[in-house]
């Protein structure tokens, strides 16, 4: 069965210091996402992504976050300046256009930690 | 969205069916019922979708009354490997919607 996966499984950083987590959308799947899980927290949305553009974000997705569709295959979420708050899980997303809807297909998460 | 309440945590033990409810007062006509299952540092799961009476899968039901206020996912006979969080999201079925999660429920399977 195809997968979301997603690198790295486990990011340290420094506060103040620019990550990118890496994702690899299932091939024929047209619509992605970013969501997060802070430590014992619910999963909060962030942003959805459609045809190279966002389709909506959350409030979450200020100024310091941005999402890129580089190539064909992978989908990144930046965060240009992090914060201690920006510690958590972060989970991609992806869903295609045919079977049940609002079927969204989640990745392992990448666990960030800034210290 | 449509606002959901599940219970915070429930216990079972292994062969037993687990019958979790949710309440969703304010669903609206063009709403489904969506369940998801996550487990301990894993992304979330599609489980089940539903819109009136019931569904099926090789997974669980889902049971919907008639008013449909409230649903309820039966997982037959769990094991310890169904010990997750389960999330029960209502919203418009559309390609392309954000998922909106809840704190859903945890499910603990003893043996």
């Amino acid at each position: 069965e195809p997968e979301v996966t997603q690198t790295p499984s486990h990011q340290v950083t420094q506060m103040g210091q620019e990550v990118i987590l890496r994702c690899v959308p299932i091939s024929n799947h047209l619509y992605f996402y970013w969501y997060r899980q802070i430590l014992g927290q619910k999963v909060e949305f962030l942003v959805s992504f459609y045809n190279n553009e966002i389709s909506e974000k959350s409030e979450i997705f200020d100024d310091q976050f941005s999402v890129e569709r580089p190539d064909g295959s992978n989908f990144t979420l930046k965060i240009r300046s992090t914060k201690l708050e920006d510690s958590a899980m972060y989970f991609c997303a992806s869903s295609g256009t045919s079977g049940v809807k609002e079927t969204q297909y989640f990745g392992p998460g990448t666990r960030l930690l800034v210290l | 969205l449509a606002k959901t309440t599940q219970p915070i945590s429930m216990d079972s033990y292994e062969g037993q069916e687990v019958n979790i409810t949710c309440s969703h007062n304010n669903i609206a006509t063009n709403d489904y019922i969506t369940w998801y299952q996550q487990f301990p540092s894993q992304g979330p799961r599609f489980i089940i979708q539903g819109y009136k009476t019931k569904v099926t899968n090789e997974v669980a039901s889902l049971f919907i009354p008639a008013d449909r206020k409230s649903s309820t996912l039966s997982l037959p006979r769990v094991s310890l490997s169904d010990t997750a969080v389960y999330y029960c999201l209502v919203g418009e079925r559309e390609y392309g919607n954000k998922l909106v999660f809840g704190a859903g429920t945890i499910l603990r399977v003893k043996s």
